[in-house]
């Protein structure tokens, strides 16, 4: 059972610092997404890919955040410098090129103090 | 952009009987409603799906219905268990060929036992 794989599991790091989640989408699935989750806001998306290739970034602050497909098997999304407001759980997804299926990785759980 | 507003935020059934969450969207453009069923600390797994082309699928004991003149779209389930008591989240996409999706803010169904 073929699922995305997320590190880590779980951040906890100091305003200011760097930060960078990983993601590994399911094999054969060129279309990636970077989603974050918060109680005040949901679930909203950050930005995606298409054949490791950018094609939204508009939900992301583009001041701080940046997202990555070095490779087809890699995705990243760093935030340089973390603020306590980036705190939230950030999720990847990922989907078959002939579907609309998206398939969710566990998450990032982000703290920033 | 796409607007899901999600309806009710918090639903509380007796085991057995059924329950009802409804989604409104904005965009007429929009293609493609999800639904999510995510459990505490977990990731949001697809529960069922449709497309803009048809009106209803059904898979055992849940199914979705779609409105696409009134731009509003629900899930049912039928003879609800204690397992299915989680938050329930609705979603579209396609809107101008965008792939990602736009979130509702979510349902936590209860079952009573």
């Amino acid at each position: 059972d073929a699922r995305v794989t997320q590190t880590p599991r779980h951040k906890v790091t100091e305003m200011g610092q760097e930060v960078t989640m990983r993601c590994q989408p399911i094999l054969g699935h060129n279309t990636v997404f970077w989603y974050r989750q918060t109680m005040m806001q949901g679930l909203e998306l950050l930005a995606y890919f298409r054949n490791r290739a950018p094609l939204d970034d508009s939900g992301m602050p583009k001041d701080r955040f940046s997202a990555e497909m070095p490779d087809a098997t890699l995705a990243t999304l760093k935030i340089q410098p973390s603020e306590p407001r980036d705190s939230a759980v950030y999720f990847c997804a990922s989907r078959p090129g002939a579907s609309y299926e998206q398939y969710f990785g566990p998450g990032t759980r982000l703290t920033v103090t | 952009g796409e607007n899901v507003e999600q309806h009710p935020s918090t639903l509380s059934v007796q085991e057995g009987d059924s329950a009802v969450i409804k989604c409104t969207y904005s965009d007429s453009a929009s293609n493609y409603f999800p639904w999510y069923k995510q459990e505490l600390g977990k990731r949001p797994q697809l529960i069922i799906d449709i497309r803009s082309n048809v009106g209803e699928k059904k898979d055992q004991r849940i199914a979705v219905t779609l409105n696409k003149t009134a731009k509003h779209f629900s899930l049912h389930i039928t003879e609800t268990q204690p397992e299915d008591s989680a938050v329930y989240f609705c979603a579209a996409s396609g809107g101008g060929g965008a792939d990602g999706l736009t979130f509702g803010k979510g349902t936590h169904l209860i079952i009573q036992p």
